[in-house]
């Protein structure tokens, strides 16, 4: 069956601009959560949706948002862009968060300049 | 702190051989779950194996097992058999909600 995917793999910006991420879920599975991965932080947790609903979220300015379709494909929004989002961003989706392990895409690569 | 602490940045292991990773977790609660990730450089995490806290015995899975310490707070992550595929950062986690900050693992031919 199809993986999460996450599309764009690449993505430039200008600081100040914003950005939109996409990410679709294995096909049944209703936890989407997305993670910020960088060489200094690791992997920092932003927020999980299910079934549309934002369940919980990490410590993250609110220039970092998301939200949840119905058909369970995930966007997180960063706006007015840094230097310092320059990161991997990941999506992972689940059945349900507690009960069962996570489930990655590849990625979106960001840089900002 | 809801902190999960992986002391060793780099471990390295004869292929063959068996090699433990350690990890420590600070939380308050009764009931959570633990997992262990991999990354291999193609960056795709990768669940390993998952522990839930209330139960005792310890998970396994294939080459991969841990040892759960629920008073100490710990979940190290053992693989036997080591192969060159095993080659890859290790995540543990807890939760989901928290990371680790990962251990690079070499498998040596």
């Amino acid at each position: 069956k199809a993986g999460v995917t996450q599309t764009p793999r690449y993505l430039i910006k200008t600081r100040g601009q914003q950005v939109t991420l996409s990410c679709s879920p294995i096909s049944g599975h209703r936890s989407v959560s997305w993670y910020q991965q960088t060489p200094g932080q690791g992997l920092q947790f932003l927020f999980e949706y299910f079934s549309e609903t934002q369940r919980n979220k990490g410590n993250f300015p609110g220039r970092f948002s998301g939200r949840q379709f119905s058909n369970s494909r995930s966007e997180m929004n960063v706006s007015t862009l840094e230097l310092g989002d320059s990161a991997l961003y990941l999506c992972a989706s689940s059945r349900d968060r507690a009960n069962y392990g996570y489930t990655f895409g590849s990625g979106t690569r960001l840089t900002v300049v | 702190a809801q902190t999960v602490t992986q002391s060793q940045p780099e471990m390295s292991v004869q292929e063959a051989e068996t090699v433990t990773l350690s990890c420590t977790y600070d939380t308050s609660e009764s009931d959570y779950y633990l997992f262990w990730y991999k990354q291999p450089p193609s960056r795709q995490m990768i669940l390993v194996i998952r522990q839930e806290a209330y139960k005792q015995q310890n998970a396994t899975e294939n080459r991969f097992s841990v040892n759960f310490q629920k008073a100490a707070k710990s979940f190290s992550l053992k693989i036997s058999d080591s192969q060159l595929g095993d080659a890859a950062m290790y995540f543990c986690a807890r939760d989901n909600l928290f990371f680790g900050t990962g251990t690079r693992l070499t498998v040596i031919p």
